[in-house]
């Protein structure tokens, strides 16, 4: 089944304690890209990637990493957790960047930190 | 990239054809318009998308004017289970790869 998956689907921890959430797309898809939503903020892109080793800022860039050593998979890096990065995070995939495209959605990784 | 702006929310009774309108004013000329659905806690869904004209599938018509500044997304005869979040976006089809979804329409549907 074409999907993208994210682990973990929940997460509690505590201010400054390093994590990764990890997205991972068996679609042969060249862009992907991490969002988090807010209520009344609507998503919000953080980074995308047009292809392995290519990646870039997007709305909401600043406490996050991201790597994209092979194509398939896309973590999410969170050095220093801070509490205003409490949120829903999805990661998301499609064939390519730009163009008539659509993206598909992973199931969401609601992340809690105290 | 085209920054949109919709209705935050809108009620529709069952039964009823739905329009959300969305505007995006500076849309560039590769840009194409895609509709998204969200459920709470799960994540967009594609409902449509279109470059201009009409585009119609089996859940819903994209209707883009000529000068492409504005779209509107037609929902057949609404059902409870259409009672969701809406969201408009523009691809960028050359230039920035940035996606900008912006805060969404969210439609209730009563019985």
């Amino acid at each position: 089944e074409a999907q993208v998956t994210q682990n973990p689907r929940y997460l509690i921890t505590v201010t400054g304690k390093k994590l990764t959430v990890t997205c991972s797309q068996n679609m042969n898809h060249e862009y992907m890209s991490w969002y988090r939503q807010d209520p009344g903020l609507g998503l919000r892109q953080i980074y995308y990637s047009m292809n392995v080793e290519v990646t870039d800022k997007g709305d909401v860039p600043e406490g996050y990493k991201v790597s994209r050593k092979e194509k398939r998979n896309f973590p999410l890096i969170l050095e220093s957790p801070s509490p205003n990065q409490t949120s829903l995070y999805f990661c998301a995939s499609s064939l390519r960047a730009g163009g008539p495209n659509e993206q598909f959605f992973g199931p969401g990784t609601r992340l809690t930190v105290l | 990239l085209a920054k949109t702006t919709q209705p935050i929310s809108m009620d529709s009774y069952e039964g009823q054809e739905v329009n959300i309108t969305c505007s995006h004013n500076n849309i560039a000329t590769n840009d194409y318009i895609t509709w998204y659905q969200q459920f709470p806690s799960q994540g967009p869904r594609f409902i449509i998308q279109g470059y201009k004209t009409k585009v119609t599938n089996e859940v819903a018509s994209l209707f883009i004017p000529a000068d492409r500044k504005s779209s509107t997304l037609s929902l057949p005869r609404v059902s409870l289970s259409d009672t969701a979040v809406y969201y408009c976006l523009g691809d960028s089809g050359a230039g920035s790869y940035q996606l900008t979804f912006g805060k969404g329409t969210k439609l209730s549907v009563i019985p």
